[in-house]
């Protein structure tokens, strides 16, 4: 069974600042997927980033991109320039590569706070 | 990226009551899967649901309590039933795009039994 492990329940961060989201994982797998989710009080699940276990590369979507530590089974995310609307919970993921279909295994959650 | 439909968005309901959770799929889905977000915790797999086929549950959800029909490839439904206080939640309808590995979700339900 996979484990998601975020250690951070609280985040705050200043308007335009950096700020990073830490998640290590526990998985027998080699082939897997890793996602970054954002869940404003809206309730909807947005998912930010995607990285592939076989991809070395970090994964980047705008402002968004992860350190991918593969060996030491880490995946965190960065955020630049943070904005107001980046205010909502962060859950990373974990999900299974295979035939047929795979289900996310998720974190706790990240609370992240951007203020002006 | 699929356009997941769900409502209602939110109720309040009567304790030992039922409640019917709609998901509708703009494009055809082979899976879709239910979670529960308890508040303040993470998302929990109750169930995947096939096409024609009963659904698979998670340990600690049964289909007594989360009936779930998926009669075709683009809509499913998940009821709680015989409502507690215990089930007031959050629940989400996920699709995942076939083979894609990558998985979208409803706007959520949220749930309050009184």
């Amino acid at each position: 069974a996979q484990t998601v492990t975020q250690s951070q329940p609280e985040m705050s961060v200043q308007e335009a600042e950096t700020v990073t989201l830490s998640c290590t994982y526990d998985t027998s797998e080699n082939n897997y997927y890793l996602f970054w989710y954002k869940q404003p009080p809206s309730r909807q699940m947005i998912l930010v980033i995607r990285q592939e276990a076989y991809k070395q590369q970090n994964a980047t979507e705008n402002r968004f991109s992860v350190n991918f530590q593969k060996a030491a089974k880490s995946f965190s995310l960065k955020i630049s320039d943070s904005q107001l609307g980046d205010t909502a919970m962060y859950f990373c993921a974990f999900m299974k590569q295979g035939s047929g279909y795979s289900t996310l295994t998720f974190g706790k959650g990240t609370m992240l706070l951007v203020s002006p | 990226s699929a356009v997941i439909s769900q409502k209602p968005s939110r109720d309040i309901c009567q304790r030992g009551t039922s409640l019917t959770i709609q998901c509708q799929v703009d494009s055809q889905v082979t899976m879709m899967f239910w979670y529960r977000q308890q508040p303040g915790q993470s998302l929990t797999l109750i169930a995947t649901a096939n096409q024609g086929s009963e659904a698979t549950y998670e340990s600690g959800f049964v289909i007594d309590k989360f009936p779930i029909s998926r009669p075709n490839l683009t809509f499913s439904t998940l009821t709680v039933s015989n409502m507690s206080p215990e089930d007031s939640s959050i629940y989400l309808c996920s699709v995942e795009e076939t083979g894609a590995f990558r998985a979208f979700f409803g706007q959520g339900t949220r749930l309050t039994v009184v």
